[in-house]
């Protein structure tokens, strides 16, 4: 079974500091990882993926994330937080070809960037 | 560009009413996703369906049922409504069901049972 641990409930930053949110997982096999944002009372917004390739990755509005394959790890990174970075941030994992296609996500981070 | 819609945005419904939620996916997306979304909670897997067929069945009761039509927008009937069925619902699409694609999500329905 594949299983998402997103460790902090809540992270605090001020504005303008590097900030991480983190995410473990576990898969059998290679993992597709994802990122996602979600605002109050809205969808959740795709950020960034690694499929294969470059272990750091770059998505949306200046996140990145780095795949850490030894430590199963895929943290959401930014250099400089900003408030309207504010939100519920999901991490995900599906299995590879062949197994489940069905993602299954950690259970939320909120950031508050405070000013 | 185009995105999930949902309709309705808002619906309250009374216990033991049936309600029915509407998805209709990007264009030329072939799978659609059902998640339950409790204030607080994560995203919760109810069933998904790939060229119009069910693919993938997660926590969906039985009360509920869903399908996806020729144009592939797909309907999530729910039925004997529970106090804790009142929740966020998320319809999400994919251009496949392949597990690299990223999921596109709806902006939700609220469902509210009083």
């Amino acid at each position: 079974a594949q299983s998402v641990a997103q460790p902090e409930d809540q992270v605090n930053v001020a504005e303008g500091n590097p900030l991480t949110v983190k995410c473990t997982y576990s898969v059998s096999g290679n993992p597709y990882l994802f990122w996602y944002v979600q605002y109050p009372n809205r969808g959740l917004q795709f950020l960034l993926k690694y499929i294969t390739g470059d272990n750091l990755v770059k998505g949306s509005y200046g996140f990145e994330a780095e795949f850490n394959k030894s430590q199963t790890s895929f943290h959401l990174k930014k250099p400089s937080a900003l408030v309207s970075d504010s939100a519920l941030y999901f991490c995900a994992v599906r299995g590879p070809s062949g197994g489940s296609y069905i993602p299954t996500f950690g259970r939320g981070t909120s950031l508050i960037v405070h000013p | 560009a185009a995105g999930v819609i949902q309709s309705p945005r808002h619906l309250i419904k009374e216990k033991r009413e049936t309600a029915t939620l509407k998805c209709y996916p990007i264009p030329r997306h072939d799978t659609v996703y059902w998640y339950q979304q409790g204030p607080g909670q994560d995203p919760q897997f109810l069933i998904s369906f790939y060229e119009k067929m069910q693919s993938d069945k997660g926590s969906i009761p039985d009360r509920f049922s869903a399908q996806q039509f020729s144009d592939y927008h797909s309907e999530l009937n729910m039925s004997s409504l529970e106090l804790g069925d009142s929740a966020l619902y998320f319809c999400a699409s994919t251009p496949s069901n392949a597990g690299s694609h990223e999921q596109y999500f709806g902006p939700g329905t609220r469902l509210t049972v009083t």
